[in-house]
């Protein structure tokens, strides 16, 4: 069964940083690009960022609002996707979720999610 | 970026109603759309790819259709599982875009 368990959630003070990590299992990692999807309290959902399978450069990409302060990793040997975020502010407050991308002709859709890591970022 | 929009925002339908939302994007993204579910505190689940492809496991009476521009998804008879915000999303580019989300509730 495909498995994805993200981890590392918790309060932090703004202008602080914190690293989330997804877990990966049931599936061949290093074969997928992987995807981190936040969602604000009471709020839709947004798409923060992914990161290419290394077939495919292992290249990211970043939403314009977390743009030069988040950094998404991954470790192959260890089936974890990593959301490194610095310079925390009070509208980072979400829940994050990490998705398993699967690729259609060059075209990326999320298939399967995690249940997700809640960050509060308050003084 | 590409803008996203659904209609309506929020819908009350009863058990064994027949249900179609709707989304649009602010430019042409050919097929690259899903759709997802969501259930309160949990995470979203892929109904949806490419505009009208079914995901695995996801019953039939969900159905996407759309291209371009305009895009909806059917369920053809609305079930007590399926009371839940449904989500439109965007692949075509970067930033990949979700819509606002469309609560479907009970009547």
């Amino acid at each position: 069964e495909v498995q994805l368990v993200e981890s590392g959630g918790g309060l932090v003070q703004p202008g602080r940083s914190l690293r989330l990590s997804c877990t990966a299992s049931g599936f061949t990692f290093g074969d997928y690009a992987m995807s981190w999807v936040r969602q604000a309290p009471g709020k839709g959902l947004e798409w923060v960022g992914f990161i290419r399978s290394k077939a495919y450069g292992g290249t990211t990409e970043y939403a314009a609002s977390v743009k030069g302060r988040f950094t998404i990793s991954r470790d192959d040997s260890k089936s974890i996707a990593y959301l490194q975020m610095n310079s925390l502010k009070t509208e980072d407050t979400a829940v994050y979720y990490c998705t398993k991308d699967e690729l259609w002709s060059y075209y990326y859709y999320m298939d399967v999610w995690g249940k997700g890591t809640t960050v509060t970022v308050s003084s | 970026d590409i803008q996203m929009t659904q209609s309506p925002s929020t819908l009350s339908a009863s058990v064994g109603d027949r249900v179609t939302i709707t989304c649009r994007a602010s430019q042409s993204i050919s097929s690259w759309l899903a759709w997802y579910q969501q259930k309160p505190g949990k995470a979203p689940k892929l109904l949806i790819y490419k505009a009208s492809s079914l995901e695995s496991g996801v019953p039939s009476r969900f159905s996407g259709s759309g291209s371009g521009t305009e895009f909806t998804l059917t369920i053809s008879s609305l079930q007590p599982d399926d009371f839940a915000t449904y989500y439109c999303q965007q692949y075509n580019s970067y930033s990949f875009t979700f819509g606002p989300g469309t609560k479907v509730d009970i009547k």
